[in-house]
């Protein structure tokens, strides 16, 4: 079975320039979480889709969006890029919603870098 | 505030024993888990406790103690491959999000 994939694994984006990133839940998942995750600290929970609705948003700008499809993968969006952004982005997909995140698995996360 | 503390760094030596330290404030979160992750690797699921008490998988055991807002990881007979590091997280009580602490960096050496 394939675990969280996420894609692209590194990617290189310059100030003010827009990036997407892409990941697909386990099969059979249906809530996706995203978090960012910058060298040193631990990750930072971002939005959390359960059911193509959004579940959750934390203290993120509006530079930061994303959406679930209907097959249940998701796009993290950010606008704007600023040289903070640089960071590991993580998916973490779960058999169920925000009514109880009893296990989250991660996918590897992209590493997006910001010049 | 949600904060939850650990020590940044932590080393020992092969085959010791090494306890993990997790502080979080008691209003905020519902359960407590407790992720490995290697550099450069996504986190892996090692334990989730929600009542109190120690929960024992193998070489690893966890406790938690919700009154005092405390959770331990503890890592038995220490492998060159437990070297990683170990996020402690909590599930926040509003909306069952994780919150997660900095990380502690453990160091096995020969």
């Amino acid at each position: 079975d394939a675990g969280v994939t996420q894609s692209p694994t590194h990617l290189i984006k310059t100030r003010g320039q827009h990036v997407t990133l892409r990941c697909s839940p386990i099969s059979g998942h249906k809530s996706v979480s995203w978090y960012q995750q910058v060298l040193g600290q631990g990750p930072q929970f971002i939005f959390q889709y359960y059911e193509k609705e959004e579940r959750g948003r934390g203290n993120f700008p509006d530079r930061f969006s994303a959406r679930q499809f209907p097959n249940y993968s998701s796009e993290l969006n950010v606008n704007a890029l600023l040289l903070g952004d640089s960071a590991l982005y993580l998916c973490a997909s779960s058999l169920f919603g925000p009514w109880g995140d009893t296990e989250a698995f991660f996918g590897q996360g992209t590493r997006l870098t910001v010049v | 505030g949600q904060n939850i503390d650990q020590p940044t760094e932590m080393t020992a030596t092969e085959g010791a024993i090494v306890q993990i330290n997790c502080t979080y404030q008691t209003s905020g979160f519902n359960g407590l888990f407790w992720y490995q992750q290697h550099a450069g690797e996504a986190p892996t699921f090692l334990s989730y406790n929600v009542l109190d008490g120690l929960e024992e998988k193998g070489r690893f055991s966890s406790f938690l103690s919700r009154s005092k807002g405390y959770s331990y990881l503890l890592l038995k007979e220490l492998q060159m491959k437990d070297s990683a590091s170990y996020l402690c997280a909590g599930e926040r009580t509003n909306d069952y999000k994780l919150s997660f602490g900095a990380g502690t960096t453990v160091t096995v050496r020969a």
